[in-house]
Formats: C-alpha cells, sequence, structure tokens
C-alpha cells in the first residue's frame, strides 16, 4: 500500500530558476496538503486542496508560489522565481477528507536548496 | 483551537515508558487533542487522537485528564526508533485539517 509519493526528494537550483515540487496523494484520499518547514519558522500550512479544488491559500508565501491539483492523484507546488530564503523540506499530505478525525498521512517530503 | 504546551526536550531510557505531557488548558468541551511525531529527516507520523476518553493503540496511550486541561501520551516500551519530536496539536470538532497547526514539539530522546 503505497503511501503520498513526493519527487523529486532532493532539488538544488540557483536563484531565479522554476522549481517544481510534485506529490501524488494516497488512492481515496480526497484532501491534499502542502507544507513547508524551516528551522526558524517550522512546520507551517502553505494551502490545501479538497475534491482537486483549493480551499485556503492564506499560506501561500507570496506569488511566486503557486500550486494546483488537475485531478486526484496529482498535486504541483511550483515556485517561480526561486530564492534563497525558499530553501526548505516542503511536505505533501494527504487525508479521506477535511473533517477533523480525518487523519493526514505525510509524504517523505522534498528538501530545496536554492543558491 | 486550544493552545498546547509541550516542553521542549525530554529524554527516557530505552525500554522504559516514555511520557510526554501537554497542557492545554483553554480547550473546549468539543476540541480533540492530536498526537504526531516527526523522525528526523521525515515527514510527520499521526500517532494518536482523543476526545474524553483515553485511548489507545498500537503505537501508543492517551491519558486526558478529567478536567480535559492536560494529557499525557505513552509510549509503554521506547525503542531508540522512537526518538523524535512528539507534537500535541488541538483540533475543534467542528474546524477542519486545515486547522492542524503544528508548535515546537518535544523532542524525545531514547539513550541505550
Amino acid at each position: 500500500d503505497a503511501g503520498v509519493i513526493q519527487s523529486p526528494r532532493h532539488e538544488v537550483t540557483e536563484m531565479g530558476q522554476e522549481v517544481t515540487l510534485r506529490c501524488k496523494p494516497i488512492s481515496g484520499h480526497n484532501s491534499l496538503f502542502w507544507y513547508r518547514q524551516t528551522m526558524m519558522r517550522g512546520l507551517e500550512l502553505l494551502i490545501y486542496f479538497n475534491n482537486n479544488v483549493p480551499i485556503d491559500d492564506s499560506g501561500m508565501p507570496e506569488d511566486r508560489f503557486s500550486a494546483k491539483m488537475p485531478n486526484a492523484s496529482f498535486s504541483t507546488l511550483k515556485i517561480q522565481p526561486s530564492e534563497p530564503r525558499d530553501s526548505a523540506v516542503y511536505f505533501c499530505a494527504s487525508s479521506f477528507g477535511l473533517a477533523v478525525t480525518d487523519t493526514q498521512y505525510f509524504g517523505p517530503g522534498t528538501r530545496l536548496t536554492v543558491l | 483551537d486550544a493552545k498546547t504546551t509541550q516542553p521542549p526536550s525530554m529524554d527516557c531510557a530505552e525500554g522504559r515508558a516514555a511520557n510526554l505531557p501537554c497542557n492545554h488548558s483553554t480547550i473546549s468541551g468539543n476540541e480533540y487533542v492530536y498526537w504526531y511525531r516527526q523522525i528526523h529527516s521525515q515527514g510527520p507520523q499521526y500517532i494518536i487522537h482523543g476526545l474524553k476518553n483515553n485511548e489507545t493503540n498500537e503505537m501508543a496511550s492517551l491519558i486526558i485528564t478529567e478536567d480535559r486541561k492536560s494529557s499525557t501520551l505513552i509510549l509503554p516500551h521506547a525503542t531508540l526508533r522512537d526518538t523524535a519530536v512528539y507534537y500535541c496539536i488541538g483540533l475543534n470538532y467542528g474546524g477542519s485539517q486545515g486547522n492542524l497547526i503544528f508548535g515546537k514539539g518535544t523532542k524525545l530522546s531514547v539513550k541505550p
């Protein structure tokens, strides 16, 4: 039973380049979440979707960040242009739904380094 | 959602029970207490959650005080692999998973 799949696991890029992070949620899950983790700010929710529709993107830091969910089995988080302060570990999580009792399951994360 | 307070770090001897406290004095009657943990370099992992009654699963036990102002996560026989940051989170029944907010947690170190 595959869990949440994220790719790539590591990404090193130069400032100004476009970065695309990918996530495949657990099959049958209808909600998907993108988080960012840094030493300074801890684990922060960026955006989440329900049934492929963005519900709350208030955590997205600025217009350089965008997320899409074109279908139930795939989501992307794009940063364009990337900056060194975007360096962090980005986690994707999925849950059956948004109910409080619908547990979130996290992927292994993508470690992004922007030089 | 209730603000939770946890000690920043704890040590536990391997094989002994690890008791991780969480204070949530502002919790409301319809607010769940969730526990997650994050092992180094991995994504957070769900452990257990409860509302009023004590809960137990294959990973841990959750003891919630009668006044619901605090709780304790118990790992009955800690192993080195239980070394991780443990997060206690309050989540309102009327809210959603979008309200899951991770604080600083407790860094548990299990020592041989």
